[in-house]
């Protein structure tokens, strides 16, 4: 079963808007992780927050994480056509050797 | 970019036929993992490695095998391929040092098993 699952399962919305999506998770982890994936290609990692932080940032993405409602969301902001992709949560549990992911949200940003 | 390479990026083959996917590393990293990728499942770990001849079983690892002989190979072997695993596989790899767990991913291998 997946740990991680993303919410929504698919986006769409226009250049210039913000993309908001949500993880949640099951257990207790060491850290959270997000990655996109374009189309046909392997996943690329975005930005990993740890379960001490609250909130990061990386240029135009913003990731949250909430240990006590075991969530996460990513916010991308003012999204582009290239951001077009589908997005993954993963999360690295304590005790664990390795990443679980969701399901993805796949995101389209229209022109 | 992580020098991560999977052979074959494609293939289709028959049922109950043997199938070898190979991954091949260049940054040293301890760990190496292979994943499966299917709609309306994300990612599931099949196998992965902690070091040379260490491996685990992941979630899905039923009809797969693994081997790890050097650090920059790692390879996934379907020994009777079967419709079920008609699937898209990813090999990542991390260094895994502290609480750190970057994957890097290489591109991915098209199996199709008719």
């Amino acid at each position: 079963s997946q740990q991680g699952e993303e919410d929504p399962q698919a986006l769409s919305i226009q250049e210039g808007e913000n993309a908001t999506m949500n993880c949640s998770y099951k257990t207790s982890i060491n850290n959270l992780q997000w990655y996109r994936q374009n189309s046909g290609r392997g996943l690329v990692h975005l930005i990993l927050i740890r379960s001490n932080e609250r909130e990061k940032h990386s240029g135009r993405l913003r990731v949250t994480l909430d240990t006590s409602k075991k969530s996460s969301s990513l916010l991308i902001t003012a999204s582009r056509a290239a951001d077009t992709a589908s997005y993954f949560c993963a999360t690295d549990p304590e005790g664990g050797n390795m990443l679980t992911f969701g399901g993805g949200t796949r995101l389209m940003v229209k022109p | 970019d992580a020098g991560i390479t999977q052979s074959p990026r494609h293939k289709v083959t028959e049922t109950g036929t043997p199938v070898t996917l190979r991954c091949h590393q260049t940054e040293n990293h301890r760990y190496m993992y292979w994943y499966r990728q299917d709609p309306g499942h994300g990612l599931r770990l099949i196998h992965y490695s902690y070091g040379v001849k260490d491996t685990d079983k992941g979630e899905v690892s039923d009809g797969y095998s693994v081997s790890r002989s050097k650090t920059e190979d790692f390879l996934l072997t379907l020994e009777s391929a079967t419709s079920s695993q008609t699937s898209v596989y990813f090999c990542a790899t991390t260094l895994r040092t502290g609480l750190t767990g970057e994957l890097f991913f290489g591109e991915g291998s098209r199996l199709t098993v008719l």
